[in-house]
């Protein structure tokens, strides 16, 4: 099945600095999500991305579709404690002609910010 | 709260043994998915409901079984339960097929 590459699979960072994390996929998709979760909840939806080359941001956070479709990355700048959480992408094997309507997610980047 | 009510929170119980999950839905919305969260598999697609009937299968064992009921809640029952089952299953829903969804808290399992 369809396997994504998410990296790095975890960081520390100061509080303050900015983040990247990417997710890469050897298949093709029209539809890149990205998601967060808090310990002991479900995964929240941060930004969705629907067309290749697409930059959309959600306040702080700026996600980016690759050109080629096969990837997508997550910037979050001036990180503050409560980004502490584990990052996930996520696409829908749907949108590339095998399978329906469930995600494919990424095993996540944890982040952890130090104060 | 994101609207999607799973019950229980945390469920302990021994091998062999057969408990259900339940899922409330966000009001209007049709579509449920399970999925399950290990520390080695991560978040994997399990069901998906719509309206009551099974619309995609995904990686769900054979002694895992789920429905939809008419008032859209849903339950996951899971038989014979071994200790590779422990893990988090969340529950998702959505307002049509295919768009965004929201996920449940979810409930912890523990097959001791």
């Amino acid at each position: 099945g369809q396997q994504l590459n998410q990296s790095p699979q975890s960081m520390f960072i100061q509080e303050g600095e900015d983040v990247s994390m990417n997710c890469t996929s050897s298949s093709i998709f029209n539809t890149w999500l990205w998601y967060k979760q808090d310990p002991g909840e479900g995964p929240v939806l941060l930004i969705a991305l629907y067309k290749a080359g697409e930059l959309t941001s959600n306040g702080r956070l700026t996600a980016q579709f690759g050109i080629t479709r096969k990837d997508s990355f997550l910037n979050i700048s001036a990180s503050i404690p409560s980004d502490v959480g584990i990052y996930f992408c996520a696409v829908r094997p749907g949108d590339s002609g095998a399978g329906s309507y469930q995600l494919t997610f990424g095993k996540g980047t944890k982040l952890s910010v130090i104060p | 709260d994101s609207g999607v009510t799973q019950t229980p929170k945390h469920l302990i119980t021994a091998t062999g043994q057969r408990v259900t999950l339940r899922c409330s839905p966000r009001s209007g919305d049709l579509s449920v998915y399970w999925y399950q969260q290990s520390l080695d598999q991560g978040l994997q697609f399990l069901i998906h409901y719509y309206n009551g009937e099974e619309r995609a299968k995904g990686n769900i064992l054979e002694r895992f079984s789920a429905q939809q009921f008419p008032d859209l809640h849903s339950e996951l029952n899971l038989s014979s339960l071994e200790l590779g089952d422990s893990a988090l299953y969340f529950c998702a829903s959505s307002v049509v097929v295919g768009s965004g969804y929201t996920f449940g808290s979810g409930t912890r399992l523990t097959v001791v």
